[in-house]
């Protein structure tokens, strides 16, 4: 089964506007960190939000939030007031287990944000 | 700050040709890791490396494959008798102390192997 799913292979969004970018994961380990990163068309992996799974509050930063749903396992991502350079693919992943270092990573969202 | 650097940024091989690729870390980073992600994916863990020791090199794909970090700092990932299959974006990424930190990521090298 896949660990990260995001659904939505591109997204629309007018300029100014806020959007959603889906995430869903799978695990059974208690203890995980969910993240997203940016990457723009230069290739770079932006860090943009992380949220721990005994966070109990969602994240934010700036005009990013993180809509964490444990139950559900769904970790979307808001973006409110969409810029023009906000363009890219975003990528959403998965750190199982107190100790562990790997990132587990979706396919990915290419948002495109029309003026 | 420098944010994480590679270079090249493209390497264009022959099948059959060595490649090496560079790493700078953030500068006072203890953790580094590699990955490969594949045109239209996410990228996948390669390995990951705590100072000098590489902790867990799992996600190599074969041995022709060689990451090294001799000195705690820069890494060079090393691709031998390169394949078409390895065609790729190689990114590299640091975190500041413990392998369980925030990544973050250098621009990548694209990898074309003809």
């Amino acid at each position: 089964a896949q660990k990260i799913t995001q659904t939505q292979p591109g997204m629309f969004v007018q300029e100014k506007e806020a959007v959603t970018l889906d995430c869903t994961y799978d695990t059974s380990d208690p203890s995980y960190g969910l993240f997203w990163y940016k990457q723009p068309s230069s290739g770079e992996m932006i860090f943009l939000i992380y949220q721990g799974s005994y966070d109990q509050q969602n994240a934010t930063e700036g005009r990013y939030s993180l809509n964490f749903q444990k139950a559900r396992k769904s970790a979307n991502l808001v973006i409110s007031a969409s810029q023009l350079g906000d363009s890219a693919m975003y990528f959403c992943a998965m750190r199982e287990g107190m100790s562990s270092y790997k990132l587990i990573f979706g396919s990915g969202t290419r948002l495109l944000v029309r003026p | 700050g420098a944010g994480v650097s590679q270079s090249p940024r493209y390497k264009v091989a022959k099948r059959g040709q060595d490649v090496a690729l560079r790493c700078d870390p953030i500068s006072g980073h203890v953790s580094l890791f590699w990955y490969q992600q594949a045109l239209g994916q996410g990228p996948e863990f390669l390995t990951y490396f705590q100072n000098e020791a590489q902790l867990d090199k799992s996600g190599l794909p074969s041995d022709r494959f060689f990451a090294e970090r001799p000195e705690g700092s820069v890494s060079t990932l090393k691709i031998q008798r390169t394949q078409q299959e390895d065609s790729a974006v190689y990114l590299c990424a640091s975190s500041l102390a413990r392998g369980t930190d925030t990544q973050y990521f250098g621009p990548g090298t694209r990898l074309t192997v003809l």
